[in-house]
């Protein structure tokens, strides 16, 4: 099945440090999402991007939806050990919820 | 609202035994999906519902039943269990099909196959 690919597949950084992580497709997409994974739950929603070029923050986090449609990335700045996870994007190319979903980012933060 | 729970949290079966994942959601919303996670593969649709009485075919369906008789309610069954369907399964809702409602997803179930 499609997969989207997503970059790095992990980051060891030190606390305060800036993170970036990208996602990218083979096909156009209509939306996408970035989830955060805790050890143990579910994903949950960070950022949601509808349009080409969009950019939306999040408190530290801020996402854009490139300008192609084929691709998204996350930063997150100044990085605290809460924010130790995995991170996956996700994606929609049709007209409903059926998310199509990256192999994700696990992100460590040393204090 | 619990939101989305799942039971039970962790199970283990042998191969060819059957058995139901159970999922709820009391945010009445009409959109209920199952996934299924497996190391550097992210998640994968397996079926989904856009309302009671309808559910339809996701990504990797194979080996797995689903019915919705309720709003509520969205069971995923496994007629004979194999190893290949060890893996950590997460329920997802949200309100409705369009493409800009958020899916909120349950706390998942991690099963293994022996």
């Amino acid at each position: 099945g499609q997969q989207l690919n997503q970059s790095p597949q992990s980051m060891f950084i030190q606390e305060g440090e800036d993170v970036s992580m990208n996602c990218t497709s083979s096909s156009i997409f209509n939306t996408w999402l970035w989830y955060k994974q805790d050890p143990g739950e579910g994903p949950v929603l960070l950022i949601a991007l509808y349009k080409a070029g969009e950019l939306t923050s999040n408190g530290r986090l801020t996402a854009q939806f490139g300008i192609t449609r084929k691709d998204s990335f996350l930063n997150i700045s100044a990085s605290i050990p809460s924010d130790v996870g995995i991170y996956f994007c996700a994606g929609n190319g049709g007209a409903t919820n059926k998310l199509i979903f990256g192999t994700g980012t696990l992100l460590a933060v040393q204090p | 609202n619990a939101g989305v729970t799942q039971t039970p949290k962790f199970q283990v079966l042998k191969t060819g035994q059957s058995m139901t994942l159970q999922c709820a959601q009391d945010m009445n919303h009409e959109y209920m999906s199952w996934y299924r996670q497996d190391p550097g593969m992210g998640l994968r649709l397996i079926h989904y519902s856009v309302g009671a009485g309808i559910t339809d075919q996701g990504e990797v369906p194979n080996g797995y039943n689903v019915s919705r008789s309720t709003t509520e309610d969205f069971p995923l069954r496994l007629l004979s269990a194999a190893p290949s369907q060890t893996s950590v399964y997460f329920c997802a809702s949200s309100y409705s099909l369009a493409i800009n409602n958020e899916q909120f997803f349950g706390p998942g179930t991690r099963l293994t196959v022996l």
